[in-house]
């Protein structure tokens, strides 16, 4: 299985300034259809996870353009441009290239 | 507005069952695959299973490969997980996603193993 790995674990931030995320994943996430399934969720405390980012860099409807990804093959970024009060929360990335379908293991975003 | 609502979820013995059902609602429920996803109390994600369009092809995680059943009634726009065998780490809520791990998920339904 293709194991993702995110950094850090937590991530203390001040309100207004900018975050990010790293994720990395075993293998080359391109598929052969040369798309790249790289996907990005935030689960705010006590919600279901929503997703915020798919295919490296695409936003989901409703999400705030503070939030960007990046990255390619192997290593991937997640960006807030700037922290908001409603960021807090812990963030995954998951790769759908391969089966199965496998998670990081989450940065808990926190404000100081 | 896509709608997902997981229910089923109980305490359950060692080795029981449970049936989860997830009701779609705000979308044209054959044109996807759907998923279950589930997280164990205070840990991350895992996929658990998938099951397609038709709901003639499915897979599974291979911690639960031959003790969880997927299945979709497309005439009621329903999901379904069949957990047999149920174990301790199965404990978790377990989501019903849109897609194979889409951008809609369902609340959440509580399964907890336990004597």
């Amino acid at each position: 299985d293709v194991v993702m790995t995110q950094s850090p674990l937590s991530l203390p931030v001040t309100l207004g300034q900018p975050a990010s995320i790293s994720c990395r994943s075993s293998q080359s996430l391109v598929h052969s259809d040369g798309n790249t399934y790289l996907n990005w969720f935030q689960q705010r405390p006590g919600l279901s996870p929503r997703r915020l980012i798919y295919k490296v860099s695409d936003r989901d409807s409703g999400v705030p353009d503070r939030f960007s990804g990046s990255g390619s093959g192997t290593a991937f970024t997640l960006r807030i441009s700037r922290v908001e009060a409603e960021d807090v929360g812990i963030y995954y990335c998951m790769q759908g290239t391969h089966w199965p379908v496998t998670f990081g293991g989450g940065t808990k975003v926190e404000i100081k | 507005e896509v709608h997902l609502l997981e229910s089923g979820g109980d305490l359950v013995q060692p080795g029981g069952s449970l049936r989860l059902s997830c009701a779609a609602s705000g979308f044209n429920f054959i044109k996807y695959a759907m998923s279950w996803v589930r997280q164990a109390p205070g840990r991350g994600l895992e996929w658990v299973s998938d099951i397609s369009e038709t709901g003639g092809d499915t897979y599974y995680a291979d911690s639960v490969k031959g003790r969880f059943t997927i299945s979709r009634d497309n005439s009621k726009s329903a999901l379904f997980l069949q957990m047999n065998s149920l174990r301790g780490e199965d404990t978790a809520v377990y989501y019903c996603v849109r897609g194979i791990v889409g951008a809609f998920w369902g609340q959440g339904t509580l399964v907890t193993v336990s004597s």
